[in-house]
């Protein structure tokens, strides 16, 4: 089945930087990718998703970057701001062709805390 | 329009005992799909249910099952509680079954003693 990886577990930035969180998948039927953001005791929520036929997608300071022969996307956040303090996840899912349906298959989290 | 909600929010059950979850997707999704989160494991993949029919199902034992009702809600039903099973209880749901876009509730946080 399908496996992805996620690194680094914790980032710690400086207000303004910019964060890289990094992912890889196994599977290659896998055709979308979404990113979570959940703070500590609420619901993951979805912050950027990109489909295996776009190689990047911006929204605003968040983006994603695709790369279906390396089987990697990384989440890219610019200008950090505190309020971006959370546990990020990233999934994969390979969709109905292959079985896969709405399943999604996450990686293990990254813990980024934003200092001022 | 109203988020995915799902009930109880929290509950504390002895080992042995069996509980059930309830989810509301939001209006007009016909995915829900359930989840379970832990310190260790993380985010891991229970079952999905679409048009009242489970589609794909994670490795979890028999014990955990579910089911999906006409207008779309769905419970999930854990029996023989172990205390492995304490967790935060995810639902998720989408438009349709498919690689489709998944909005979370906040979760049941089930304890077991």
């Amino acid at each position: 089945g399908e496996n992805v990886e996620q690194h680094p577990s914790t980032l710690s930035v400086q207000e303004g930087d910019s964060a890289v969180i990094k992912c890889t998948y196994s599977d290659s039927a896998s055709n979308y990718f979404p990113w979570y953001k959940q703070e500590l005791g609420k619901r993951p929520q979805l912050i950027i998703d990109i489909r295996s036929n776009v190689g990047e997608k911006k929204d605003q300071r968040i983006a994603v970057t695709l790369n279906k022969t390396a089987k990697h996307f990384s989440l890219h956040i610019t200008e950090t701001q505190p309020e971006d303090s959370a546990v990020y996840f990233c999934a994969a899912s390979s969709g109905v062709v292959t079985g896969g349906g709405n399943k999604l298959t996450f990686g293990t989290g990254t813990q980024l805390k934003v200092e001022l | 329009k109203a988020g995915v909600t799902q009930t109880p929010r929290y509950l504390i059950k002895t080992r042995g005992q069996q509980v059930t979850l309830s989810c509301s997707p939001i209006s007009g999704h016909r995915s829900v799909s359930w989840y379970q989160q832990t310190p260790g494991q993380g985010l891991q993949f229970l079952f999905e249910y679409f048009s009242e029919t489970q589609r794909n199902k994670g490795n979890f034992p028999g014990r955990f099952s579910g089911r999906q009702f006409s207008n779309s809600r769905s419970e999930m039903n854990v029996s023989t509680l172990e205390l492995g099973d304490s967790a935060l209880y995810l639902c998720a749901s989408s438009f349709t079954h498919g690689a489709e876009t998944q909005y979370f509730g906040p979760g049941t946080r089930l304890l077991v003693l």
